[in-house]
């Protein structure tokens, strides 16, 4: 079975700023997909990236990107300038490639965006 | 395009009582989908569906049965609610990944407030 950690429960940064959220994942597969679901108070889940295991290339969306690190099992998302819209809850989540299956989250990270 | 529609969005039970929280999606997805949330928790697998008559259980389907008659929709039923069941449920839908016909991604409902008293 898959896990997937978030250890960061909460975090916060300045608008206009930069940070970075943390996600570990445990698997012996080796297709799989990657992805940063973004929860904001009004509960919608919107899928803020994604990354298939086999592209060595990091994916990035506007100001959101990602840093890859199979080998480590890692999948941080980064969030450059920083803006009040992208405070919300972040799941980080993992797909086995194959038909199916289930999207397995991680706990969540808490980010607050400060004016 | 509606999405994924679901309803009721809240809903205040007793314990004992059952219920049915309907979901239907429009894009003519496969796979569906029902995780919960608990307060400040990540989502929970309880049921999926990888097509119409196709059904299996995920992480924590006690208490919860499914049904997958057609394509569109993907009803949970709950029976016998009980306190623990007090949650946010989520239902998803999404195109097989892979083979350049999906991306993976999941396509979420706004979320059902069930709190059982």
């Amino acid at each position: 079975a898959q896990t997937v950690t978030q250890s960061q429960p909460e975090m916060s940064v300045q608008e206009a700023e930069t940070v970075t959220l943390s996600c570990t994942y445990d698997t012996s597969e080796n297709n799989y997909y990657l992805f940063w679901y973004k929860q904001p108070p009004s509960r919608q889940m919107i899928l803020v990236i994604r990354q298939e295991a086999y592209k060595q290339q990091n994916a990035t969306e506007n100001r959101f990107s990602v840093n890859f690190q199979k080998a480590a099992k890692s999948f941080s998302l980064k969030i450059s300038d920083s803006q009040l819209g992208d405070t919300a809850m972040y799941f980080c989540a993992f797909m086995k490639r194959n038909a199916g299956n289930m999207l397995t989250f991680g706990g969540g990270t808490r980010l607050m965006v400060k004016p | 395009n509606a999405g994924v529609t679901q309803t009721p969005k809240f809903r205040i039970l007793k314990i004992g009582q059952s219920m049915t929280l309907q979901c239907a999606q429009d894009m003519n997805h496969n796979y569906m989908y029902w995780y919960r949330q608990d307060p400040g928790m990540g989502l929970k697998l309880i049921y999926y569906s990888v097509g119409a008559g196709i059904t299996d259980k995920g992480e924590v389907p006690n208490g919860y049965n499914v049904s997958r008659s057609t394509t569109e929709d993907f009803p949970l039923r709950l029976e016998l609610a009980a306190p623990s069941q007090t949650s946010v449920y989520f239902c998803a839908s999404r195109i097989p990944a892979g083979g350049g016909l999906g991306t993976g991604e999941l396509f979420f409902g706004e979320g059902s407030r069930l709190t059982v008293l």
